[in-house]
């Protein structure tokens, strides 16, 4: 089974430049996730996908960052413009989604490292 | 107050020995609980994997989830070098999960 596929893996960006990541989920996934890890901390959810409506964006920074999940398969995530505080770690997750609309396990891709300088 | 909480650590063990990874968290309704490893610029990569209560073994890993006290536990017997990594527990509903800030551990050869 092939995993979550993300990329680019490394991105290097001045700060007011925009940038956009790529997220291919495991096959059959209905839900899908992108995250935020800066060092040292634990990943944070920017926004949550079940087939390609928004479930939940409460935390994506929305002036300046969007999302798109077309025909509920692959995803892109967007910064403009960038701030220095957006480096870190951009993850995208997915799960299969159970009978009651319900997602189980997270599977991870290798992460998209964005610096911004 | 948070939804997980997790000791950052570092934590460093000599190789052999047991290691004790643990998470707490608030939502008496989270069910979904979840350990990552997470080695270093990599993506997290799912341990173990425990839906409700109970423990679960898989080899030399054990994962315990105690409900009525919101406290989930890793357990690496035997620990050895490869193990190196931030291990990071995940806990949800199902339908969001949270996570915990990761705590790094260092097995010494």
């Amino acid at each position: 089974e092939a995993g979550v596929a993300q990329s680019p893996r490394y991105k290097i960006i001045e700060k007011r430049q925009s940038v956009a990541f790529w997220c291919n989920p495991i096959s059959g996934h209905a839900t899908l996730y992108w995250y935020q890890q800066i060092l040292g901390q634990g990943p944070k959810l920017l926004i949550q996908f079940q087939n390609n409506g928004v479930v939940d964006d409460s935390q994506l920074p929305k002036d300046r960052f969007s999302a798109e999940r077309l025909k509920g398969v692959d995803s892109t995530l967007k910064i403009q413009p960038a701030k220095l505080e957006d480096s870190a770690v951009y993850l995208c997750a997915s799960s299969f989604e159970l009978s009651q609309g319900i997602g189980e396990k997270l599977f991870f891709g290798s992460g998209t490292q964005l610096s911004v300088l | 107050q948070k939804e997980v909480e997790q000791d950052p650590g570092p934590l460093s063990v000599p190789e052999g020995a047991i290691v004790s990874l643990n998470c707490t968290y608030s939502n008496s309704a989270f069910q979904y609980f979840m350990w990552y490893r997470q080695y270093s610029r990599k993506g997290p990569e799912l341990l173990m994997y425990t839906y409700s209560s109970g423990n679960k073994e898989d080899g030399r890993f054990t994962a315990q989830v105690d409900k009525s006290s919101k406290y989930i536990s890793l357990f690496i017997r035997d620990s050895q070098p490869s193990d190196s990594a931030t291990y990071l527990c995940a806990i949800g509903d199902g339908n969001q999960f949270y996570f915990g800030t990761g705590t790094s551990l260092t097995v010494i050869p």
